[in-house]
């Protein structure tokens, strides 16, 4: 079945920083989701994008299809930004989304 | 905005309990599903509903079982809870898989 990796595994940056999160798959795909997870547990939706370039705020996500990745990218950076993002695919033909192990992003006052 | 609403965010239960966690959703979505989230192994699906009183295995359905009687409403039922259902269990509700899932605050589970 499709894989999904995502890198790096951990990210320390100061505020105001910018950041860039990668999510590879192994097989192509017709959606592509990214998610944040605060530190109460909560997946919070932040994109859905099968393709080309989606922006909200601070925030823009990029996936290229044809290449079997996506990037998310992180502006000025806030504190409030810390948690888990995820990236997820679902599975050709089955109702079900794989998940990358995600990328821990802690931002520093 | 879609909302999905799991009816407690930490839970104590004992070993051996029968234990309910509950999840209902407002957006008249056809899918619904549990995950549970453990350190080092990521989201694994436990079940998920396509329908009304219809029910599919995910990758971990071992110790669980399901109930979907209404389109809103989807439990996860612990039958005899054991110390490793210890976890974080996440809902989420979808249209269809193609325009994305949203997700629940999470359970904290933990069983003594």
């Amino acid at each position: 079945g499709i894989q999904v990796e995502q890198s790096p595994p951990d990210l320390i940056l100061q505020e105001g920083a910018n950041s860039t999160l990668r999510c590879n798959f192994s097989d192509s795909v017709n959606n592509l989701q990214w998610f944040h997870q605060n530190p109460w547990g909560q997946l919070i939706n932040l994109f859905y994008i099968p393709s080309g370039t989606k922006q909200n705020g601070r925030l823009s996500a990029t996936t290229v299809a044809t290449e079997r990745y996506s990037l998310l990218y992180i502006s000025s950076s806030q504190t409030t930004d810390s948690g888990v993002y995820f990236c997820a695919a679902p599975v050709q033909g089955a109702q079900k989304l794989v998940f990358g192990q995600g990328t821990r992003l802690t931002i520093n006052p | 905005d879609v909302k999905v609403t799991q009816s407690s965010r930490y839970l104590v239960k004992r070993t051996g309990e029968k234990v309910f966690l509950e999840c209902v959703q407002d957006m008249d979505h056809e899918n619904m599903f549990w995950y549970r989230q453990d350190p080092g192994l990521g989201l694994r699906l436990i079940y998920f509903s396509y329908d009304v009183k219809m029910k599919e295995k995910g990758d971990i359905p071992e110790g669980y079982s399901v109930s979907r009687e209404k389109k809103e409403r989807f439990s996860l039922i612990l039958e005899s809870a054991s110390t490793n259902q210890t976890s974080m269990y996440l809902c989420a509700s979808s249209l269809s898989l193609g325009v994305g899932a949203f997700f629940g605050q999470g359970t904290r589970l933990t069983v003594v």
